[in-house]
């Protein structure tokens, strides 16, 4: 029972160096999110797709591409990464109805230097 | 800026005492409020999802209650135990979207 697997775990980048986050999930959930987290902020949203196809920006989407590449897949792209995204990345899946709640990944540690 | 805030932003408390902090958000379009609760070095779990007004919800110690008409939802923990430390994050569902606030870190003293 995987639940939603990132990948990678870790990750160092060169600044101006692109890289594509991983997300699968394996409950059949429509919505899925990807939050970063930096301290003293929390979870902010980054972008989110509500079903297959769909893709919407979130809080702080700038610097970021997203593909919602399939219901069970959704990527998170840095075309060319500075420090200021060195952070904690996290994808996130929830059903449909917003009455349930949502279920995190471990989490992506990057680091942009 | 965040829609969604979370109040106090840490707390310490002593062992077997009781505590509260608060999650406010905004009123309008309100859809759901999640609570969860984020150790050190994992992921979010979740605790509550609330959708009514008046709405109480409770897990072993810890319960939530909800007022939708002037947005701020409580989360208490009863008895404090040391492993009742983390992070308590709220979360405002509306539409497909659900956005964090900053989150309130508990630290337990034994």
């Amino acid at each position: 029972n995987a639940g939603v697997t990132q990948t990678p775990k870790f990750q160092v980048l060169k600044t101006g160096q692109s890289m594509t986050l991983q997300c699968a999930q394996d409950m059949n959930h429509n919505s899925m999110y990807w939050y970063r987290q930096d301290p003293g902020m929390g979870l902010r949203l980054i972008y989110y797709s509500a079903s297959e196809g769909t893709t919407d920006k979130g809080e702080v989407p700038n610097g970021y591409n997203v593909s919602r590449l399939n219901k069970r897949e959704f990527s998170l792209r840095l075309e060319s990464a500075a420090p200021s995204q060195t952070s904690v990345y996290f994808c996130a899946s929830s059903a449909q109805a917003g009455h349930t709640e949502a279920f995190f990944g471990q989490g992506t540690r990057l680091t942009v230097v | 800026i965040l829609n969604v805030e979370q109040s106090p932003q840490s707390l310490h408390v002593q062992e077997g005492d009781s505590t509260n902090f608060t999650c406010s958000f905004p009123s309008s379009n309100f859809y759901a409020l999640h609570w969860y609760r984020w150790e050190t070095a994992k992921s979010p779990e979740a605790l509550f999802v609330m959708t009514l007004n008046g709405d109480e919800k409770k897990k072993g110690r810890i319960s939530a209650t909800l007022n939708t008409k002037e947005g701020y939802s409580y989360l208490y923990i009863k008895g404090s135990q040391p492993e009742d430390s983390a992070t308590y994050l709220c979360a405002d569902r509306t539409g497909y979207k659900l956005s964090f606030g900053a989150g309130t870190t508990v630290t337990v003293r034994a």
